[in-house]
């Protein structure tokens, strides 16, 4: 299996602008996490689904994010519109099952987004 | 709310000794822990998961021990190797969604060859 794969790796982008991060998550997997990691704050949990849908959103810091899950394959992350303060990690997860933290989750590799 | 600590922030050693990496929490009430390890540039990979109920979790030269009436968790590296060199990161699941899953800040452990 390939992993959790997201895309882009890199991502630079202007205030204002939106971003758009992608995930697709290990096969056979019924949960997917999105993780913001930062010096100050560490690594913080944002959203999570299971089965395609969204669990708990209470980690995601204000309206200008949002996620989708379409299909059981493919997760996206937006920000609209990016700010500065948006610059991190993002981590995509998954697992098999189960709520968030009762279950090993597998990461992806991250998207680094840096907003200028 | 929450809060899981862990000391040192780094921590540089020869190769070949036996360490200790210390996770503690403030709320005992948890359901797990667990381990991770991150490599510059990557994602968290999972080292060991303890439950409530259990004391300890073993996998290869890594031990991991649970006390969590005194909110402390180790995880012991035996005969270190420079290829152990990466942040190890522990967390807590408390329950209760998003929230309830929180992470420390990590150990920066560096092996000396």
């Amino acid at each position: 299996d390939a992993g959790v794969i997201q895309s882009p790796r890199h991502e630079v982008t202007e205030m204002g602008q939106e971003v758009t991060l992608r995930c697709k998550p290990i096969s056979g997997h019924n949960s997917l996490f999105w993780y913001r990691q930062t010096m100050m704050r560490g690594l913080e949990l944002l959203i999570y689904f299971n089965n395609n849908v969204p669990i708990d959103d209470s980690g995601m810091p204000e309206d200008r994010f949002s996620a989708k899950m379409p299909n059981a394959s493919f997760s996206t992350l937006k920000i609209q519109p990016s700010e500065p303060r948006d610059s991190a990690v993002y981590f995509c997860a998954s697992s098999l099952g189960g709520l968030a933290g009762e279950e090993t989750q597998y990461f992806g590799p991250g998207t680094r987004l840096l907003v200028l | 709310k929450q809060e899981v600590t862990q000391i040192p922030a780094a921590l540089s050693v020869p190769e070949g000794e036996n360490l200790v990496l210390n996770c503690s929490f403030t709320d005992s009430a948890i359901y797990n822990l667990q381990w991770f390890r991150q490599d510059p540039g990557k994602g968290l990979t999972s080292l060991l998961l303890i439950q409530s109920s259990q004391r300890e979790q073993t996998s290869g030269r890594l031990n991991a021990s649970l006390d969590k009436s005194s909110g402390r968790s180790t995880l012991y590296i035996a005969a270190s190797q420079p290829g152990d060199s990466a942040t190890y990161l522990c967390a807590v699941y408390s329950g209760g969604g998003a929230d309830g899953l929180t992470f420390g800040k990590g150990t920066h452990l560096i092996i000396q060859p």
